[in-house]
């Protein structure tokens, strides 16, 4: 089964100590990006990737960092969580790129930094 | 960032009645536009991508137009269902990078 698959789906953890979200896919699909969403909000773009090793800002990098060293997985790495932090994530995929390719979402992790 | 707007914020419509909702992107440097329906407690899911002015997409009840000149695209659904009922997303899109609007969300009573 084509899928984005999300890990963990629900986390607390506590401010300062480094979490990474991992983010698979299975269909081969050369575009990766991450989201976080907030009430009121919306999707707000974190990181994305055209391809292996390539990582590029979405809207609101500050306080992540990514990786993209094989094609299929794509980890969401917080370094120093702080409790702004606290979201739901959103991990998604598609086959090259945003133009005409469907996207497909993972089914997202809840983070929650005390 | 590119700002994307989607009204209304919320609808409330009856079985059976036609609904409409709009997304309003910048029309300059536009490359594509996408709707997501997204359930509670689900994740977004795909609904069309659009990329030529004038196009228009549809999926059994639910179709969607769209104008890149002026900048907006219209989501229409015929027939609202109970199971229709849910959050629908726009985003505008480059290549790599997307804006989402804060979504429409539309209740459908039986």
């Amino acid at each position: 089964e084509a899928q984005v698959t999300q890990n963990p789906r629900y986390l607390i953890t506590v401010t300062g100590k480094k979490l990474t979200v991992t983010c698979s896919q299975n269909m081969n699909h050369e575009y990766m990006s991450w989201y976080r969403q907030d009430p009121g909000l919306g999707l707000r773009q974190i990181y994305y990737s055209m391809n292996v090793e390539v990582t590029d800002k979405g809207d609101v990098p500050e306080g992540y960092k990514v990786s993209r060293k094989e094609k299929r997985n794509f980890p969401l790495i917080l370094e120093s969580p702080s409790p702004n932090q606290t979201s739901l994530y959103f991990c998604a995929s598609s086959l090259a790129g945003l133009s005409g390719n469907t996207i497909y979402f993972g089914e997202g992790s809840w983070l929650t930094v005390v | 960032i590119l700002n994307v707007e989607q009204s209304p914020q919320s609808l409330h419509v009856q079985e059976g009645d036609s609904t409409n909702f709009t997304c309003s992107f910048p029309s300059s440097n536009f490359y594509a536009l996408h709707w997501y329906r997204w359930e509670t407690a689900k994740s977004p899911e795909a609904l069309f991508v659009m990329t030529l002015n004038g196009d228009e997409k549809k999926k059994g009840r639910i179709s969607a137009t769209l104008n890149t000149k002026e900048g907006y695209s219209y989501l229409y659904i015929k027939g609202s269902q109970p199971e229709d009922s849910a959050t629908y997303l726009c985003a505008s899109s480059n290549a790599g990078k997307s804006t989402f609007g804060d979504g429409t969300t539309l209740t459908v009573k039986p």
